[in-house]
């Protein structure tokens, strides 16, 4: 079966501007978590939504923000852009009632 | 809070040797804690998972992890280093015992020597 489909892999933008991020789970997972991995600070969660709603939140300012359609998929928008933005983006999935994440292979995103 | 340290950021090993990767945690509740491995330009993959019951628990590719509430420790390990082990390794905790929020640790870089 498909795994956890993140698109773009690579994307280059430019201070200031702004970046939207997809993430498609695998099918069946309702639960979608995005996760923020840089060589500094490691990997940082970002949010986590369950059917359409956000129901955590890590500690990144209001520029960050998400959702989920009504179909698992996921978006992760980050206005704005700053050069500390550049980052590894990974989204996860998981299976109600499961323990562990499936994740993709994640979008790099560099800012210049 | 939640916490895991993992020490060593780097650790070495010959072609069939024991692997054994470090982590310690910190939890406020009873922790469901995971090991993760990461590939060069790839996702991370789940390794193996402790949530309740039998506190050693078996993985793929023949790791394991024991979790040791005494020592806060969740050590993982494998009796025979492959040259394709060869990747980073992340502890993680989850503070509510389910998918929500893992902290992660610093991760382990392992190699292994020919």
């Amino acid at each position: 079966k498909a795994g956890v489909t993140q698109t773009p892999r690579y994307l280059i933008k430019t201070r200031g501007q702004q970046v939207t991020l997809s993430c498609s789970p695998i099918s069946g997972h309702r639960s979608v978590s995005w996760y923020q991995q840089t060589p500094g600070q490691g990997l940082q969660f970002l949010f986590e939504y369950f059917s359409e709603t956000q129901r955590n939140k890590g500690n990144f300012p209001g520029r960050f923000s998400g959702r989920q359609f009504s179909n698992s998929r996921s978006e992760m928008n980050v206005s704005t852009l700053e050069l500390g933005d550049s980052a590894l983006y990974l989204c996860a999935s998981s299976l109600a009632g499961t323990y562990g994440y499936t994740f993709g292979s994640g979008t790099r995103l560099t800012v210049v | 809070a939640q916490s895991v340290t993992q020490l060593g950021s780097h650790v070495s090993v010959s072609e069939g040797a024991l692997v054994l990767l470090r982590c310690n945690y910190s939890s406020s509740v009873p922790p469901y804690l995971f090991w993760y491995v990461q590939y060069p330009n790839q996702g991370l993959q789940l390794l193996l998972k402790y949530t309740t019951g039998a506190t050693l628990v078996k993985g793929i590719n023949g790791f394991e992890a024991e979790f040791k509430k005494s020592e806060t420790s969740f050590h993982l390990t494998k009796p025979s280093a492959h040259m394709s082990d060869a990747a980073e390794y992340f502890c993680a905790v989850s503070p509510t015992g389910g998918n929500e929020k893992l902290t992660f640790g610093t991760g382990t870089r392992l190699t292994i020597i020919p």
